[in-house]
């Protein structure tokens, strides 16, 4: 149980355009879904955290407009990169947790890999 | 807000020696600390978690410690195998907080 799909698990786009990512959450409902990018060799670095039915909570240093997250439905949640760039190559990872009050470990997604040409 | 500290960035040992990561952390009412390991080109998976009312877990080669008092939580890994090689990342995360604080990670290379 407890699994988190997401979809593209790579992408190649053009400088300018958008692109969306997928996050799911197949056999559990969650609330709150949260967003990472991830360098190469380094940490998971959290974005947003994605709330089901209101905004996203974003961490500071993150572009909102940027970054666009929607989390429309308690099994999925949206991250778009908007006008993409170069610098916004790298790799994206959503994960979720079955919410419980004493803590509960993340499930990731497969993660997206972006590059941006 | 939190801070993890975690160390070694990058540890080597020998197959069947041991190997210990450490991770220290700010925030005291942190009350749930995993660990997860991430293979190359893969999602993080945990492999083990410890919440703040007990000080020691253990399962099969794989053991997790915690001091409150010092805010600190070590992985312990006996008996390395070299599908053991992998990028590991301790977290803490407080109750109801919903997101969770990493580490660095630490780059473990298990020699043949």
């Amino acid at each position: 149980g407890a699994v988190v799909s997401q979809h593209p698990s790579w992408v190649i786009c053009k400088s300018g355009t958008s692109v969306k990512i997928e996050c799911r959450s197949l056999d559990f409902q969650a609330t709150t879904m949260f967003w990472y990018r991830q360098f190469p060799k380094q940490s998971l670095m959290l974005m947003a955290t994605s709330n089901e039915g209101s905004k996203a909570t974003y961490e500071q240093g993150v572009e909102k407009d940027k970054f666009l997250i929607n989390h429309a439905s308690l099994t999925l949640s949206t991250l778009t990169v908007t006008s993409a760039h170069p610098e916004d190559s790298s790799f994206y990872i959503c994960s979720a947790r079955i919410e419980t009050d004493i803590g509960s470990p993340l499930h990731f997604g497969n993660g997206t890999r972006l590059t941006v040409t | 807000g939190e801070n993890v500290e975690q160390h070694p960035s990058t540890l080597s040992v020998q197959e069947g020696d041991s190997a210990v990561i450490k991770c220290t952390y700010s925030d005291s009412a942190s009350n749930y600390f995993p660990w997860y390991k991430q293979e190359l080109g893969k999602r993080p998976q945990l492999i083990i978690d410890i919440r703040s009312n007990v000080g020691e877990k253990k399962d099969q080669r794989i053991a997790v410690t915690l001091n409150k008092t010092a805010k600190h939580f070590s992985l312990h890994i006996t008996e390395t195998q070299p599908e053991d090689s992998a990028v590991y990342f301790c977290a803490a995360s407080r109750p109801g907080a919903g997101k969770s604080t990493f580490g660095d990670g630490t780059t473990l290379t298990v020699k043949p």
